[in-house]
């Protein structure tokens, strides 16, 4: 089982609409979670972090945490085609050194 | 430019040369990470240091590989007598002091072995 696992997609969005990403992770002892967009050739780039259960609210972005079902996701309002990129769900277990585990990502196209 | 730096951008190396990676962290980071994507695979972390310390090198290879970060100067990513295996893209990302767990990535450097 990979500690932290991601449907590859693609995932293929109408612009305007809502994509929604999924995220399960193996660790119980896993406490930060991230979310981080890379385009094509790119660095990743850090968009949305959660440390608590429920939900966090940032412009379109909303990422939900429940730790009790070991699940993580984000959501997109509003996609634009300039969301088009590969998400990536990382997380991290401050006791492991602070490493982050990534997923392997999921492809959002959002197409106009 | 007060991000996360790294240099040079893209490297050739030919078999059995040595890589050498640079990374800056941002301004009043000091906390710093490596990663490697290999093509087509996920971001695998490497090793974690901070200023004249290793803290965590589990996910570095046995051998052929090492890391630094000296009290002055950027860390420094090594790698010995490369092999095509190794062409891959290395990722730096520096955090805060103790306490904030996010990390921001630099640029990468694209390593490709001939």
């Amino acid at each position: 089982q990979k500690e932290v696992e991601q449907n590859s997609g693609p995932l293929s969005v109408p612009e305007g609409a809502i994509a929604s990403l999924n995220c399960t992770y193996s660790d119980r002892g896993s406490q930060s979670f991230f979310w981080y967009r890379q385009y094509s050739g790119k660095s990743p780039e850090l968009i949305m972090f959660i440390y608590s259960n429920g939900d966090k609210e940032d412009g379109r972005f909303t990422a939900q945490l429940n730790k009790a079902s070991q699940y993580v996701s984000l959501l997109i309002r509003d996609s634009q085609p300039s969301d088009s990129a590969t998400y990536l769900c990382a997380v991290n277990k401050r006791a492991a050194g602070n490493k982050l585990t990534f997923g392997g990502g999921t492809r959002v196209l959002v197409k106009p | 430019n007060a991000g996360v730096m790294q240099n040079p951008r893209h490297l050739v190396r030919r078999r059995g040369q040595e890589a050498r990676l640079r990374c800056s962290p941002m301004k009043g980071h000091s906390h710093v990470y490596w990663y490697r994507q290999l093509p087509e695979e996920g971001l695998k972390f490497m090793v974690y240091l901070q200023k004249e310390n290793i803290i965590d090198e589990s996910g570095m290879p046995k051998e052929r590989f090492s890391a630094e970060f000296p009290k002055e100067g950027p860390s420094i990513l090594r790698i010995q007598q490369v092999v095509r295996g190794d062409s891959a893209a290395y990722f730096c990302a520096s955090s805060p002091p103790a306490g904030v767990d996010e990390q921001f990535f630099g640029p990468g450097t694209r390593l490709t072995v001939l």
